[in-house]
C-alpha cells in the first residue's frame, strides 16, 4: 500500500514571499500520478498540479511549481509571489498508474498554509 | 453543469439512525468516488465506480456503508444503525477515463449524536 506523509502540520509566510511545501510518498510502483490540492476553507478541493511519475521535467502551473525526485520519492510544491488567497489546506496525493484510477487517491494529513498580509 | 453536487450539505442524525447522501458527478464523468475526511486529516478512500459498476469497494468502513450508482449518473452512500465515529465529512469526486484530475464536490459533513 501507499503512504503519503506532510511533515508541515501549519506553514505561515508573508504576502509575495515564496513558500515551499514538502511531501514525501512510498510505493512500490514505478508508474503513478502525484497531485496537490487546494481545499481552502468551506470550499470544494481543487487540483493545483499534477506529475505524472515517468516526465522527469517538473510540472508548472503558473505561480506553482513541483520539485520531483523520484529516487527519493520527494514531491514539493513551491508557491511563488503568495496571494492571500492562497490561504487553505493543501494535500499531496497519490495515484497508481496500475490501478487504472480504480484505487483512488492517497492523501496526506495536509499542510495548513497562511498567508498573512 | 456547475460541478459535483452533493446533498445534502450537513446531516446532524441520531446514534443508530440510518443516512443517505447524494451526489451528482459532472455529467460528461463516468468515474465517480466516494472519500471520507475526518478532522486534521486528508480525505480517505471508500469506494469507486466507473459507469454504473462498482470497481472497487474493500475499502468501505464496515459493511454498514454501502454505495449505489445506478444507470451510471448519481450516487448514493448509504451508511446505516450510524455511529459516533461515523461523524465526518464525506467527498464525492468524479472525473473521466482520459483525465486523471479529480473534481470535488463541497461534501455532506455529518454529526452523529
Amino acid at each position: 500500500a501507499q503512504t503519503v506523509t506532510q511533515s508541515q502540520p501549519e506553514m505561515s509566510v508573508q504576502e509575495a514571499e515564496t513558500v515551499t511545501l514538502s511531501c514525501t510518498y512510498d510505493t512500490s510502483e514505478s508508474n503513478y500520478y502525484l497531485f496537490w490540492y487546494k481545499q481552502p476553507p468551506s470550499r470544494q478541493m481543487i487540483l493545483v498540479i499534477r506529475q505524472e511519475a515517468y516526465k522527469q521535467q517538473n510540472a508548472t502551473e503558473n505561480r506553482f511549481s513541483v520539485n520531483f525526485r523520484k529516487a527519493a520519492k520527494s514531491f514539493s510544491l513551491k508557491i511563488s509571489d503568495s496571494q492571500l488567497g492562497d490561504t487553505a489546506m493543501y494535500f499531496c496525493a497519490f495515484m497508481s498508474y496500475s490501478g487504472g484510477g480504480a484505487d483512488g487517491l492517497t492523501f496526506g494529513k495536509g499542510t495548513h498554509l497562511i498567508i498573512q498580509p | 453543469d456547475t460541478g459535483v453536487s452533493q446533498d445534502p450539505r450537513h446531516k446532524i442524525t441520531k446514534r443508530g439512525q440510518n443516512v443517505t447522501f447524494r451526489c451528482d458527478p459532472i455529467s460528461e464523468h463516468n468515474r465517480l468516488y466516494w472519500y471520507r475526511q475526518t478532522l486534521g486529516q486528508g480525505p480517505e478512500f471508500l469506494t469507486y465506480f466507473q459507469n454504473e459498476a462498482q470497481l472497487e469497494k474493500s475499502r468501505l468502513l464496515s459493511d454498514r456503508f454501502s454505495a449505489e450508482r445506478p444507470k451510471g449518473s448519481f450516487s448514493t452512500l448509504e451508511i446505516q444503525r450510524t455511529e459516533q465515529g461515523d461523524s465526518a465529512m464525506y467527498l464525492c469526486a468524479s472525473s473521466s477515463i482520459r483525465n486523471t484530475e479529480a473534481f470535488f464536490g463541497q461534501g455532506t459533513r455529518l454529526t452523529v449524536v
